[in-house]
C-alpha cells in the first residue's frame, strides 16, 4: 500500500459525458501528480501540483483541468469525454516538489468512455 | 528532445534465471534515471534511481542498475528472478521540466 487513495476505482461513461477523479495524496506529501496510461500513449505526465499551486503541465488537453485543494488532495476533471480518453489514470504523490524524490503511486482509476 | 527507450516489449525468463532488461535515455546531460515496477492491478513503486555518483545502483527487491554513459544506457538486472518478479518494468529519466518521462515498458513473464 503507496498511501496514495484514488477514487473511483473503475468508472464507465458515455461520449461528451464529465467526470471526476480524487485523490488523496500520502500524509505529509505536498506534491500530487497526474498521469495517463493507455495502449496507445503509454505512461504520459498530465500535471503538477504543489501545495496547491501548478508547478509542471505535460500532454494535458484543454479538456481536462485539476486543482489541489488546501487539505491537498487533487482532482482530475475530465469533460466532453471521447472513447480515446478511455484509460488508467494515476495520481502519484511526493513530499517535495521535484521528481527526483520518490513518486508513490495510487491505484489508478479505470475510465471507460463507451 | 529527451526520450527513454526500452527496446523490449516482452521477455520471457525461466524462474531462477538472471534478467537484464535494456533501457537507453537520449539527453544531452546526465538525467535523473529511474526503475519503476507496475504488479497486475497496481500502481507502480520505485525500484531504484540514479542521479550521480557510482554508476552501479542497488534498489529494492534485489535489484540493480547500471549506468553507462558512453553507452547511454541504464540497464535493470537481477540474478535470479523469482515468480513474483512478473510485472512490467518501466524506465524513466526527468531533466529538470520536473516530470518523469517513462519508456514503454517492458512486461517480464516468469516461467517455473
Amino acid at each position: 500500500d503507496s498511501g496514495v487513495t484514488q477514487t473511483p476505482k473503475h468508472l464507465i461513461t458515455a461520449t461528451g459525458q464529465r467526470v471526476t477523479l480524487r485523490c488523496s495524496p500520502r500524509s505529509g506529501d505536498l506534491s500530487v501528480y497526474w498521469y495517463q496510461q493507455s495502449l496507445d500513449q503509454g505512461l504520459q505526465f498530465l500535471i503538477q501540483y504543489y501545495n496547491g499551486e501548478e508547478r509542471a503541465k505535460g500532454n494535458i488537453l484543454e479538456r481536462f483541468s485539476a486543482q489541489q485543494f488546501p487539505d491537498l488532495h487533487s482532482e482530475l476533471n475530465l469533460s466532453s469525454l471521447e472513447l480515446g480518453d478511455s484509460a488508467l489514470y494515476f495520481c502519484a504523490s511526493s513530499v517535495a516538489g521535484r521528481v527526483s524524490g520518490e513518486l508513490f503511486f495510487g491505484e489508478g482509476s479505470r475510465l471507460t468512455v463507451l | 528532445a529527451q526520450s527513454v527507450t526500452q527496446p523490449d516489449i516482452h521477455i520471457t525468463v525461466s524462474e531462477g534465471a538472471s534478467l537484464e532488461l535494456r533501457c537507453n535515455y537520449s539527453y544531452g546531460a546526465t538525467p535523473y534515471l529511474f526503475w519503476y515496477v507496475q504488479s497486475p492491478g497496481q500502481g507502480l513503486q520505485l525500484l531504484l534511481k540514479y542521479f550521480s555518483g557510482d554508476t552501479l545502483v542497488q534498489g529494492i527487491k534485489g535489484f540493480e542498475a547500471e549506468f553507462k554513459r558512453s553507452q547511454s544506457s541504464f540497464n535493470l538486472r537481477k540474478p535470479s528472478v523469482h515468480w513474483s518478479d512478473a510485472a512490467e518494468y518501466f524506465c524513466a529519466s526527468e531533466t529538470g521540466a520536473n516530470n518523469l518521462f517513462f519508456g514503454t515498458g517492458t512486461r517480464l513473464t516468469v516461467i517455473p
